[in-house]
């Protein structure tokens, strides 16, 4: 049981460059989520799933797409990416467990465009 | 939308004594409140967590008290340690999955020995 993956953990861009953010769990959560987090801040929503083929727009979506096609995996691609998106990204799953429900992120994705 | 603002920004303690943090919330719908902790370079973890038909909650050394009228939530940590040093966050959601979280912009505490 691996919990919440991402790859890459480091990526540098060119502006208008695009790319895909990988995400994946194995723990069958239904529930899942990309958040970003700039330096000194707390994390903003971009995107969220509640089951496969079920995303809708967070807090800060411009810029970025998802698909849910399967439940495991929820990848965030960046269109044409600029220096204002660079920021570490946070996937994260969570699952209803004894009442609470309990969130796991993933390690992180540090993306730099320059 | 919902808007989370937390204090302090930075608290220093002395080991043994007591840190609180305080959260305010924006949205009346919002029934869920979690509180990360996250150390330099990792990633957010979940210590403890309070729903809206719940006044406090404690775990252990950690407790989280709602106050719903007033829309603020509090974390206590009693008995600090230097493993408590971390940045500490407040998000709260208005959806059961828990999974379209606010977050508040963070607390560094310091746990000085």
């Amino acid at each position: 049981n691996a919990g919440v993956t991402q790859t890459p953990k480091f990526q540098v861009l060119k502006t208008g460059q695009s790319m895909t953010l990988q995400c994946a769990q194995d723990m069958n959560h239904e529930y899942m989520s990309w958040y970003r987090q700039d330096p000194g801040m707390g994390l903003r929503l971009i995107h969220y799933s509640v089951g496969a083929g079920i995303t809708d727009q967070g807090e800060v979506p411009n810029g970025y797409n998802v698909s849910r096609s399967t439940t495991e995996d929820f990848p965030l691609r960046l269109l044409s990416a600029a220096p204002s998106q660079t920021s570490v990204y946070f996937c994260a799953s969570s699952i209803l467990a004894g009442g609470t429900y309990e969130q796991y992120f993933g390690p992180g994705t540090r993306l730099t465009v320059t | 939308g919902e808007n989370v603002e937390q204090h302090p920004s930075t608290l220093s303690v002395q080991e043994g004594d007591s840190a609180v943090i305080k959260c305010t919330y924006s949205d009346s719908a919002s029934n869920y409140f979690p509180w990360y902790k996250q150390e330099l370079g990792k990633r957010p973890q979940l210590i403890i967590d309070i729903r809206s038909n719940v006044g406090e909650k404690k775990d252990q050394r950690i407790a989280v008290t709602l106050n719903k009228t007033a829309k603020h939530f509090s974390l206590h940590i009693t008995e600090t340690q230097p493993e408590d040093s971390a940045v500490y966050f407040c998000a709260a959601s208005n959806n059961n999955a828990g999974n379209m979280l606010t977050f508040g912009g963070g607390t560094r505490l310091m746990v000085k020995p």
